[in-house]
């Protein structure tokens, strides 16, 4: 059963461009979330989608974007990017279904490997 | 509003101390507790969470932590540590709603010493 999958795993940018990071959530959950980890930071919650729609958002502005697909996969979308932008962007997935509430697995999220953004 | 404050971003513990790291916790509505551990260039990986049931928590790796409503902390602790527990150990607060964002503190870093 794969983990939590995320694309790609390192990438380089400049000031100014556009980057589309890519989540493939775990087997059997439907709720994604993105969060933003600079450097010697905790991570930062960025937006969550549930049913292909934006249910929550962190304190983001909007260049910050997202999608998520009929499969549950989601892409985080950075536009007009700041140096400040460079950090890991992690995913993180849970089932929200009532199956995942009863059995107490709804409340953890289970975090990919990241991919680490830099931009020059 | 949540936050999480985690006491000490570096600790240095040697091999077969015990293990100490501390996190208080502020929540307007019932909190769910969590420790994460982050080993370098990966993603986070769940220790323990705490969702009520008892107060005193255990996790993976001989890890358990303990919730204490009258002080808002939620500190984790192993008794012996072990070379492969140096990493980044984070404490993450959220709530029972629907949209369960994680806000994590800021991190302590563990080194472990022969």
């Amino acid at each position: 059963d794969a983990g939590v999958t995320q694309s790609p795993t390192h990438l380089i940018k400049t000031r100014g461009q556009q980057v589309t990071l890519r989540c493939s959530p775990k087997s059997g959950h439907d709720t994604v979330s993105w969060y933003q980890q600079a450097l010697g930071q905790g991570p930062q919650f960025i937006f969550q989608y549930y049913e292909e729609e934006e249910r929550q958002r962190g304190n983001f502005p909007d260049r910050f974007s997202g999608h998520q697909f009929p499969n549950y996969s989601s892409e985080l979308n950075v536009n007009a990017l700041l140096l400040g932008d460079s950090a890991l962007y992690l995913c993180a997935s849970s089932p929200e279904t009532w199956t995942g509430r009863v059995s107490g697995s709804a409340d953890i999220q289970y975090f990919g490997a990241g991919t680490r953004l830099s931009v020059l | 509003a949540q936050s999480v404050t985690q006491l000490g971003s570096h600790v240095s513990v040697s091999e077969g101390a015990l293990v100490l790291l501390r996190c208080n916790y502020s929540s307007s509505v019932p909190p769910y507790l969590f420790w994460y551990v982050q080993y370098p260039n990966q993603g986070l990986q769940l220790l323990l969470k705490y969702t009520s049931a008892a107060t005193l928590v255990k996790g993976i790796n001989g890890f358990e932590a303990e919730f204490k409503k009258s002080e808002t902390s939620f500190h984790l602790t192993k008794p012996s540590a072990h070379m492969s527990d140096a990493a980044e150990y984070f404490c993450a607060v959220s709530g029972w709603a629907a949209g369960n964002k994680l806000t994590f503190g800021g991190g302590t870093r563990v080194l472990v010493k022969p």
